[in-house]
């Protein structure tokens, strides 16, 4: 157990539909990162938040959103839902910002979308 | 910008063989690098890393060595069991930015 916690485990929702995943990190940790695993696109960074602002952005769509809040956990908003969103997003955290820290994942929230 | 690129799999081997996938980098700034691993169904847990040159990072048998003049970071153990089964992924994570730029993924199945 990393200690990332993610919720929902499984979402099934329909095309053009907005869905919110929710992220935990670990205790202390102050960064949080999304990323996106597909079959085609392997694991794609989105975003990164760092003690409630965003600090780094990928190829997040314009139809995606993240948050993070002041009690550290992070949401991550995808709208207009397409089948080409469904994928495996994954929630990351680390203490600080620095390149060598550990990041620590969560078990995943696997998208279905109809 | 920075890219990983991971020998492709997937690899099919015997217990008690020997492991070894390639990996090679580019990046812009002074990167660390990552091994991490997923079991079917379970998220990334990190298997092992070096943040500089000639950084030998072991874990559970595990072993990759940053060699910089390759740019490659290869990742080899001496003898895999049944429960090394599962896809390993090599990473990045710049001095400029500290996201994981990840490779592709290798699927390795260690046959009893």
């Amino acid at each position: 157990d990393s200690g990332v916690t993610q919720t929902p485990k499984h979402l099934i929702t329909a095309t053009g539909q907005r869905v919110t995943l929710r992220c935990s990190p670990r205790s202390g940790d102050l960064s949080v990162y999304w990323y996106q695993q597909s079959l085609d696109q392997g694991l794609q960074f989105l975003i990164q938040y760092y003690n409630g602002e965003e600090r780094a952005k990928g190829n997040i769509l314009e139809r995606f959103s993240a948050q993070q809040f002041p009690d550290l956990h992070s949401e991550l908003n995808l709208s207009s839902l397409e089948l080409g969103d469904s994928a495996l997003y994954f929630c990351a955290s680390s203490v600080g910002l620095a390149n060598n820290n550990e990041q620590f994942f969560g078990p995943g929230t696997r998208l279905t979308v109809l | 910008g920075n890219s990983v690129t991971q020998m492709e799999g997937p690899v099919t081997l015997s217990e008690e063989a020997f492991l070894t996938i390639n990996c090679t980098y580019t990046a812009t700034g002074y990167p660390s690098l990552f091994w991490y691993v997923q079991y079917p169904g379970e998220g990334l847990q990190l298997l092992l890393k070096a943040t500089k040159a000639d950084d030998k990072g072991s874990n559970k048998g595990f072993e990759a060595t940053y060699r910089k003049e390759t740019t490659s970071f290869h990742l080899e153990k001496g003898s895999v069991q049944v429960s090394d089964s599962a896809v390993y992924f090599c990473a990045l994570s710049d001095s400029n930015d500290y996201k994981l730029s990840f490779g592709a993924g290798t699927t390795v199945t260690v046959r009893a």
